[in-house]
């Protein structure tokens, strides 16, 4: 059972120029979440999606981001006009249909690497 | 705003040696997991827990949630060159979807 794919693992952008980062969840799992890590730090949570939906993007800045997660075909974080500030190892996670508990686990993947230039 | 602070920031032992990693917050969280990262890699997960008071072990290390659910502890027992990482807490609430990270801690075990 393959696990969270991201590609690409490694991005180089100019300033100006748009990112696109893709993640496939595991099969079988509806939800996917996006994190964005800065070097030395913890995760951020950017955005929380289902297929066709975005469920929570309170974590995601307001301008030059955005998210898709559509019916067929993998996840999809945009960064358009990207800027240094940017860089950063973009993760995302994959969890199966919630159930009655608040708790889940969640799968990621290995990440993207963005480099703004 | 939920925060989850993480303590020791950094921390290098010996090959053999005990050590305890917090994870603390003045907020309540229906849920905590831990997760281990390697350089270049995803976070994987390696314990939840979700009951105050929890106990879980997983081989040589011990996971414990808070009785009030604000805090957590890791212990390692016998730590190994192995268990170096980056270890991150996640604290999750009821109803809102998403986990909340903790600012990490650095582990280096030397050989």
């Amino acid at each position: 059972n393959a696990g969270v794919m991201q590609n690409p693992r490694h991005l180089v952008r100019r300033r100006g120029q748009e990112a696109r980062l893709r993640c496939s969840p595991m099969k079988g799992h509806s939800h996917v979440y996006w994190y964005r890590q800065l070097p030395e730090e913890g995760l951020k949570f950017m955005v929380y999606l289902q297929k066709e939906n975005i469920i929570d993007e309170s974590g995601m800045p307001k301008e030059r981001f955005s998210a898709e997660f559509p019916k067929e075909g993998p996840s999809i974080l945009r960064i358009q006009q990207v800027v240094r500030g940017d860089s950063a190892a973009y993760f995302c996670a994959s969890a199966p249909r919630l159930g009655q508990e608040s708790s889940y686990e969640q799968y990621f993947g290995p990440g993207t690497r963005l480099t703004v230039t | 705003t939920q925060l989850l602070e993480q303590s020791p920031q950094f921390l290098s032992i010996q090959e053999g040696e005990n050590l305890t990693v917090y994870c603390n917050s003045s907020s309540v969280f229906s849920s905590l997991q831990w997760y281990r990262q390697e350089p270049g890699e995803g976070p994987v997960l390696l314990v939840t827990v979700v009951t105050g008071g929890e106990v879980k072990k997983l081989k040589r290390l011990t996971f414990q949630f808070g009785d009030a659910r604000k805090d957590s502890s890791l212990h390692i027992t016998a730590a190994q060159p192995g268990d170096t990482g980056l270890y991150l807490c996640a604290g999750g609430t009821s109803g809102t979807y998403k986990y909340i990270f903790g600012t990490g801690t650095r582990l280096k075990v030397l050989a």
